[in-house]
């Protein structure tokens, strides 16, 4: 089955800096990538998502990366701010009748 | 419109008793979803449903029950619980499988 990776497991930044998150997927079938933002006590919210056909996907401050030859997409925020602090989860699935496999987070820190 | 209504929000149980976590959606989705959320290791998959009355596993299934009777609800029963079931509960729900994820607020438990 499906194994999503991802790094860093934390990540501090400078507010105003970017940030860069990574996931590997392993099941080249997968062909859907969402990116979940989960503050402290909160559920998990959609932040972002691409799919296989399109090679990157940006929304204001938010992109998503994906490289379908090496297995590997990446969520990419700039000019952070501090309410971007929260617990980041990559996922992938393979099919549209497949739950989501999620990574173990990254826990981001925008240092003010 | 609710969306998805996980009940309860906490709950402490003592080693060997039984409990049922609730989950609700309003939104006529097929596709159902148990996560548990233990610290650092992500979301992890415990089943899913399809339909009304069709359940499969997911990665973690042990120790766990479900049923979906209908479309609107999916509980998830515990027997005998034991402290790894320590965690926090997500229920999810989405239209198409894996797709568009809405989560509900989990329900902490804890068992001692």
């Amino acid at each position: 089955g499906e194994n999503v990776e991802q790094h860093p497991s934390t990540l501090s930044v400078q507010e105003g800096d970017s940030a860069v998150i990574k996931c590997t997927y392993s099941d080249s079938a997968s062909n859907y990538f969402p990116w979940y933002k989960q503050e402290l006590g909160k559920r998990p919210q959609l932040i972002i998502d691409i799919r296989s056909n399109v090679g990157e996907k940006k929304d204001q401050r938010i992109a998503v990366t994906l490289n379908k030859t090496a297995k590997h997409f990446s969520l990419h925020i700039t000019e952070t701010q501090p309410e971007d602090s929260a617990v980041y989860f990559c996922a992938a699935t393979p099919s549209g009748n497949t739950p989501l496999v999620f990574g173990k987070g990254t826990r981001l820190s925008v240092i003010a | 419109n609710a969306g998805v209504t996980q009940t309860p929000k906490f709950r402490i149980l003592k080693i060997g008793q039984s409990m049922t976590l609730q989950c609700t959606q309003d939104m006529n989705h097929n596709y159902m979803y148990w996560y548990r959320q233990d610290p650092g290791m992500g979301l992890k998959l415990i089943y899913y449903s399809v339909g009304a009355g069709i359940t499969d596993k997911g990665e973690v299934p042990n120790g766990y029950n479900v049923s979906r009777s209908t479309t609107e609800d999916f509980p998830l029963r515990l027997e005998l619980a034991a402290p790894s079931q320590t965690s926090v509960y997500f229920c999810a729900s989405s239209l198409q499988g894996g797709y568009g994820y809405t989560f509900g607020s989990g329900t902490r438990l804890t068992v001692v």
